[in-house]
């Protein structure tokens, strides 16, 4: 089956440091990829995607790349700031309409 | 263009009551998709839904839970006779019919029940 496991957090990191946070996937098929971030009180919004082996998804900063070897969909950015505190969750979806999340890893920047 | 709306936000309610969870989508989107997270684990799929047609049900509860997505008016996701386990944040999406694999999601509500 699908699912998805993810780098448990919290995570503290201070102003400027580099960030990765680990996300590896089980898929029968062949998935697209997705980082979700969510902050305090709001909805999941997309961050990135990636669609195909060997893509690479960026936004903001932040970049992850399609691992079909490894099974692998890590994100990284090179210096977080305080307002990239928040909660993010690694997703795969093959058909489009059900997508599996991970638990969600909880990034707090400090200054 | 305003985005996924789900209300209430909160909802309390004592075991053995009805919650009635609504979204509403955003405009032009007539797909629904309903998700759980329990404490400390990611969103699980509950059902996916278009106009007045249910069209993937695999993640619901086979007990207790519905969900429906009328030609007009929210999509509601209801659950009865409530248990302390459906605590949880109950998530909506949306996203149009001619894109897949993009999602957009509301606020989402807290269900607790004592």
């Amino acid at each position: 089956g699908n699912s998805v496991t993810q780098m448990e957090g919290p995570v503290t990191l201070s102003e400027e440091a580099f960030l990765t946070i680990n996300c590896t996937y089980t898929a029968t098929g062949y998935p697209s990829l997705f980082w979700y971030v969510q902050y305090p009180g709001e909805g999941l919004q997309l961050l990135l995607k990636a669609t195909k082996a060997d893509d690479k998804g960026s936004n903001k900063g932040f970049e992850a790349t399609y691992r079909k070897e490894t099974t692998s969909f890590h994100l990284e950015k090179g210096s977080v700031q305080v307002s990239d505190s928040a909660v993010y969750f690694c997703a795969l979806s093959e058909t489009g309409n059900q997508f599996y999340f991970g638990t969600g890893t909880s990034l707090t920047v400090i200054p | 263009n305003a985005g996924v709306m789900q209300n209430p936000r909160h909802l309390v309610r004592r075991r053995g009551q009805e919650a009635r969870l609504r979204c509403s989508p955003m405009k032009g989107h007539s797909h629904v998709y309903w998700y759980r997270q329990l404490p400390e684990e990611g969103l699980k799929f509950m059902v996916y839904l278009q106009k007045e047609n249910i069209i993937d049900e695999s993640g619901m509860p086979k007990e207790r839970f519905s969900a429906e997505f009328p030609k007009e008016g929210p999509s509601i996701l209801r659950i009865q006779q409530v248990v302390r386990g459906d605590s949880a944040a109950y998530f909506c999406a949306s996203s149009p019919p001619s894109v897949q694999g993009r999602q957009f999601f509301g606020p989402g509500t807290r269900l607790t029940v004592l």
